[in-house]
């Protein structure tokens, strides 16, 4: 079957404007989640989402970050007034949430270059 | 909230010689505990994972890890390793009442001919 997809792969865009980066999980995963992997850094976890709703919106920088789920599906995350600080690579990853393991498979990843 | 932090952030080992990266969480409650391997310009994919029983996990390429609880530990080897596990390898802890993870730092191992 097939796996976690993103897009796009790569995303430059100049400072000050708004992006927006997909995922589409698993079919049958209801947990998403969104995580941001910066040069020479870790994961950075952003947010995840448990169906629709985000339990866990924590990780998000600032309010200039926001995402969606809808349908229990796909999922966008939206970056508003990029800054230069917001360039990395974006990784999505979804799992079951029924019983145990919880084991999350990882999207691509989208690039994201703020000029 | 659980966290986990990952020790050392470079491990420069020459091939065929054992490496062990060290992970440790931090939580007050039961743990999932993985480890994902990140190999150069891939994505993230899963290594070997702890969810009970056996506290020694063994996963894919030789790997294996060791779930100390006392210690808190959750410390990864391999007894011989190659040019082909130069990844950047990443240990994750889940706790057993929630479904979020949380991932450390990453520590990148670079095998050395």
């Amino acid at each position: 079957g097939a796996g976690v997809s993103q897009s796009p792969s790569n995303k430059v865009t100049e400072k000050g404007k708004d992006v927006e980066l997909r995922c589409d999980p698993i079919s049958g995963h209801t947990a998403l989640y969104w995580y941001r992997q910066s040069l020479g850094q870790g994961l950075e976890f952003l947010i995840y989402f448990q169906g629709n709703s985000a339990p866990d919106k924590s990780g998000l920088p600032s309010d200039r970050f926001s995402a969606e789920r809808t349908g229990g599906s796909v999922s966008t995350l939206t970056i508003q007034r990029t800054q230069q600080e917001d360039s990395a690579v974006y990784l999505c990853a979804s799992s079951l949430v029924s019983g145990v393991g919880r084991e999350q498979f990882f999207g691509p990843g989208t690039r994201l270059t703020v000029l | 909230a659980q966290s986990v932090t990952q020790l050392d952030s470079q491990v420069p080992v020459f091939e065929e010689a054992p490496v062990e990266l060290r992970c440790n969480y931090s939580s007050s409650v039961s743990v999932y505990l993985f480890w994902y391997v990140q190999y150069p310009n891939q994505g993230l994919q899963l290594l070997l994972k702890y969810l009970s029983g056996s506290t020694l996990v063994k996963g894919i390429n030789g790997f294996e890890a060791e779930f100390n609880k006392s210690q808190t530990s959750f410390h990864l080897r391999k007894p011989s390793v190659h040019i082909s596990d130069t990844a950047e390898y990443f240990c994750a802890v889940s706790e057993g009442n929630n479904n979020d993870m949380r991932f450390g730092a990453g520590t990148r191992l670079t095998v050395k001919p």
